[in-house]
């Protein structure tokens, strides 16, 4: 079954951090991993997207890695604020035979930054 | 980048009845899905809202519970029917759009049931 697992499942660190988030995935074929910031009570919103091919993408304070060879990924939240504070969801697209992906979603990671 | 409404935002509704959300996005787009994510866990998608044609569910959603809309490509309806509190969930809309040869998914603000 294709899976996708996201650790630690919450998380809570002080305003100017750093974190690290995991993401562990048995998904296959893969096309890509994408994390995503879901703020409560709206919509995710896409923080970086790698195809396998690449090990490394950032987005401002947010980098994330990937193995594809051991199936892992992080995200990486560098002098965290309080804005941070929210659900952090890693995507795996699977290929689906014929054409076009399917997205598995992770349960998430909840971060809370406070001062 | 695609930007996506959905009404209501929120809604308490009473078991047995039925209650239609709404997506709306600012721009054409072809591929449009529904999800739903339950207190605590991660998304699951309910159907593909095909334009013109009937939408494609997945495994343990059919098209009686959730009957779906896609009059255009850039509007479409989930029906939640015949409620149970069990239904209680987020429900998102979501539309992938493609630029330069790259393709996004997005996703709409979501609409928060309860059902009592």
């Amino acid at each position: 079954k294709n899976q996708v697992e996201q650790s630690p499942q919450s998380l809570i660190i002080l305003e100017g951090k750093n974190c690290t988030l995991q993401c562990n995935y048995t998904v296959s074929p893969f096309s890509n991993l994408r994390w995503y910031k879901q703020d409560t009570g709206r919509g995710p919103v896409s923080l970086t997207i790698m195809t396998f091919s690449e090990n490394t993408k950032s987005n401002g304070r947010y980098t994330a890695t990937l193995d594809a060879d051991t199936k892992q990924s992080s995200l990486h939240i560098t002098a965290s604020q309080l804005s941070d504070s929210a659900s952090y969801i890693c995507v795996v697209s699977l290929v689906i035979p014929g054409g076009g992906n399917k997205l598995t979603f992770g349960t998430g990671t909840q971060l809370k930054v406070e001062l | 980048s695609a930007v996506i409404s959905q009404k209501p935002s929120r809604d308490i509704c009473q078991r047995g009845t039925s209650l239609t959300i709404q997506c709306q996005v600012d721009s054409q787009v072809t591929m449009m899905f529904w999800y739903r994510q339950q207190p605590g866990q991660s998304l699951t998608l309910i159907a593909t809202a095909n334009q013109g044609s009937e939408a494609t569910y997945e495994s343990g959603f059919v098209i009686d519970k959730f009957p779906i809309s896609r009059p255009n490509l850039t509007f479409s309806t989930l029906t939640v029917s015949n409620m149970s509190p069990e239904d209680s969930s987020i429900y998102l809309c979501s539309v992938v759009w493609s630029t330069s040869g790259a393709s996004e998914q997005y996703f709409g603000p979501g609409t928060r049931l309860t059902v009592t």
